[in-house]
């Protein structure tokens, strides 16, 4: 499976400024996905990444407060604008494909971020 | 549109303890199932999966069944070991939907000595 690392690992933040989280993949994939984990909580699917192309959003999460950059196949970026304490979270980014198929994901270790 | 149901946890069993966590789904189509697990601090693991009808995913001990007639994946172990203290999480893909991953809520499992 794809070896998957994102920066920074952690973070506390002020209200109000904004983070960019990274993630590198030590293989070329065609789509990346990038979740939040809210404390306590399960995984919810902020938006899709792929080369080349404008990522597409899910419900509930917007260009401006999330912007995604995709300028390759083994590189992502999302920031988190503006940040608030309601941002606190634990920030995933997926791959999909490797060994077990393209119906799999496999994720990164997370960054856990901080807003006071 | 899909859905994923896990228990609720915490779920706290002693050590050599038989362990099943229960799964079911809603989708349209015919899933992917996946079982992932998050130990403390870390990223998610995929655990094991099952791609259609009978099949059976294992891994470490783990094992799940696919069955469509409960639309559930419920995972089992049949003795735990205190390193198996993590937050397991059911989760679905359809193959039509981008591989698009619907997680459950998640189940904390803990395992004391």
């Amino acid at each position: 499976s794809a070896v998957i690392s994102q920066k920074p690992s952690r973070d506390i933040c002020q209200r109000g400024t904004s983070l960019t989280i990274q993630c590198q993949v030590d293989s070329q994939v065609t789509m990346m996905f990038w979740y939040r984990q809210q404390p306590g909580q399960s995984l919810t699917l902020i938006a899709t990444a792929n080369q080349g192309s404008e990522a597409t959003y899910e419900s509930g999460f917007v260009i401006d407060k999330f912007p995604i950059s995709r300028p390759n196949l083994t590189f992502s970026t999302l920031t988190v604008s503006n940040m608030s304490p309601e941002d606190s979270s634990i920030y995933l980014c997926s791959v999909e494909g490797g060994e077990q198929g393209s119906d799999t994901q496999y994720f990164g270790p997370g960054t856990r971020l901080t807003v006071l | 549109g899909d859905s994923v149901t896990q228990m609720e946890g915490p779920v706290t069993l002693s050590e050599e303890a038989f362990l099943t966590i229960n799964c079911t789904y809603t989708a349209t189509g015919y899933p992917s199932l996946f079982w992932y697990v998050q130990y403390p601090g870390e990223g998610l693991q995929l655990l094991l999966k099952a791609t259609k009808a009978d099949d059976k995913g294992s891994n470490k001990g783990f094992e799940a069944t696919y069955r469509k007639e409960t639309t559930s994946f419920h995972l089992e172990k049949g003795s735990v070991q205190v390193s198996d203290s993590a937050v397991y999480f059911c989760a679905l893909s359809e193959k039509g939907a981008g591989n698009m991953l619907t997680f459950g809520g998640g189940t904390r499992l803990m395992v004391k000595p």
